[in-house]
């Protein structure tokens, strides 16, 4: 089962460059979220979606756009990269219903120089 | 808000020591509580939860119990093992909520030494 899976898992750029992190996830789960993992920070909430075109912002939504139009893919932009975007993002997948276990990517980790 | 705050760390401790590490809440409601564990160069995993008051989650040899009155968390296990070395997240998601907006703690790196 490959379950949650994002590309790439390593990136720089360039301040200004734009790009697309990739998350699909082949369990047929409804809902999908994006982290980003800072030191000290924890992990803190970009954007989620709880279903097909659905999608509303997090804590963190600046500087990143999402959709979703299919329910196994939720793919980040990145408009404008900002070194402040340096970080580890994680993409999650649940089930809909309470309590639900959420599954993690391994992770993308984004240099922006 | 919501808010999760867990002693930072790091921890680092000798194999078959015991473990515990703290984990207190702020939430409105009932809120369900989550502990997440990171090993090295991988994602997020669930490694025990707790969805009421009282409720004991376990896995793995871990354990932790919800604690409305002290509004706590804390993760322990008897014995620790090399291979339980990995940051460890506490979560929770509020009362009624569904779990695509997790709130973490910031996080804390255990190192277990043979």
């Amino acid at each position: 089962n490959a379950g949650v899976t994002q590309t790439p898992k390593f990136q720089v750029l360039k301040t200004g460059q734009s790009m697309t992190l990739q998350c699909a996830q082949d369990m047929n789960h409804e809902y999908m979220s994006w982290y980003r993992q800072d030191p000290g920070m924890g992990l803190r909430l970009i954007h989620y979606s709880v279903g097909a075109g659905i999608t509303d912002q997090g804590e963190v939504p600046n500087g990143y756009n999402v959709s979703r139009s299919t329910t196994e893919d939720f793919p980040l932009r990145l408009l404008s990269a900002a070194p402040s975007q340096t970080s580890v993002y994680f993409c999650a997948s649940s089930q809909r219903g309470l309590n639900t276990e959420a599954f993690f990517g391994q992770g993308t980790r984004l240099t922006v120089v | 808000g919501n808010s999760v705050t867990q002693m930072e760390g790091p921890v680092t401790l000798s194999e078959e020591a015991f473990l515990t590490i703290n984990c207190t809440y702020t939430a409105t409601g009932y809120p369900s509580l989550f502990w997440y564990v990171q090993y090295p160069g991988e994602g997020l995993q669930l490694l025990l939860k707790a969805t009421k008051a009282d409720d004991k989650g376990s896995n793995k040899g871990f354990e932790a119990t919800y604690r409305k009155e002290t509004t706590s968390f804390h993760l322990e296990k008897g014995s620790v093992q090399v291979s339980d070395s990995a940051v460890y997240f506490c979560a929770l998601i509020p009362g009624g909520g569904s779990n695509y907006k997790l709130t973490f703690g910031k996080g804390t790196l255990l190192t277990v030494n043979p």
